[in-house]
């Protein structure tokens, strides 16, 4: 079946440490998205990528950062920069035409202990 | 700059009834797409119903309807029949035709009460 895999489903971190959450689409879309949700409030966009070794800031990029090298591929590194990365992050995928909607993962759930 | 409104933080509905989430939102591109979302507490988000500016008539699916109001920016979700599955955080969001990103609003809790 097609679709977006987010791993893991929660992660825990500890105070200035650097961790990767992973998304993966075998949708073959060209679009990738992530976005972060606080409780109670909408999805922000932090990271966004069109095309293969290309990818653009959002609205919250400060102390994230992405990479992606396959078009499958679109991992998020929370940096330690990051000094509030509590908070649920979805990883979306598009084919990139503004009529069609974006795919969602499931969703990490982050937790700084 | 693209913007969504969502004036309603949360809505009660009797089951079976029908509920109106209200979406307004801010734009100087004269193609763009209307997307609405349900987030369960699972935390999913899941895909309902899609308006495009230049489309004639309101979308329909199932029993998910989209009030487009496009001379006054708005773009209502109408769920009918409401189930007490619905309870969810709805979520109305805007992509202009050629633009890079999806921009949502800040969600409507609704709850279904039997």
């Amino acid at each position: 079946d097609g679709g977006i895999t987010q791993s893991p489903k929660y992660l825990f971190r500890k105070e200035g440490q650097n961790v990767t959450l992973s998304c993966e689409q075998n949708l073959n879309h060209d679009a990738m998205y992530w976005y972060r949700q606080d409780p109670g409030q909408g999805l922000r966009l932090i990271y966004y990528s069109q095309i293969v070794n290309d990818f653009q800031k959002g609205d919250i990029a400060e102390g994230y950062s992405v990479s992606r090298e396959k078009k499958e591929s679109f991992p998020l590194t929370v940096t330690s920069a990051q000094k509030n990365p509590t908070a649920f992050y979805l990883c979306a995928s598009n084919i990139d035409r503004g009529s069609t909607e974006a795919f969602f993962g499931q969703g990490t759930r982050l937790t700084v202990v | 700059a693209q913007k969504i409104t969502q004036t309603q933080p949360g809505m009660f509905v009797q089951e079976k009834e029908a509920v109106t989430l209200d979406c307004t939102y801010d734009t100087s591109d004269p193609s763009y797409g209307l997307f609405w979302y349900k987030q369960p507490s699972s935390g999913e988000m899941i895909f309902l119903i899609y308006q495009g500016s230049y489309d004639q008539q309101n979308a329909t699916e199932g029993r998910y309807s989209l009030n487009f109001q496009k001379a006054r920016k708005s773009a209502n979700l109408v769920i009918s029949a409401s189930q007490l599955g619905d309870s969810a955080m709805y979520f109305c969001a805007m992509r202009e035709n050629y633009g890079q990103n999806f921009v949502f609003g800040p969600g409507t809790r609704l709850s279904v009460l039997p």
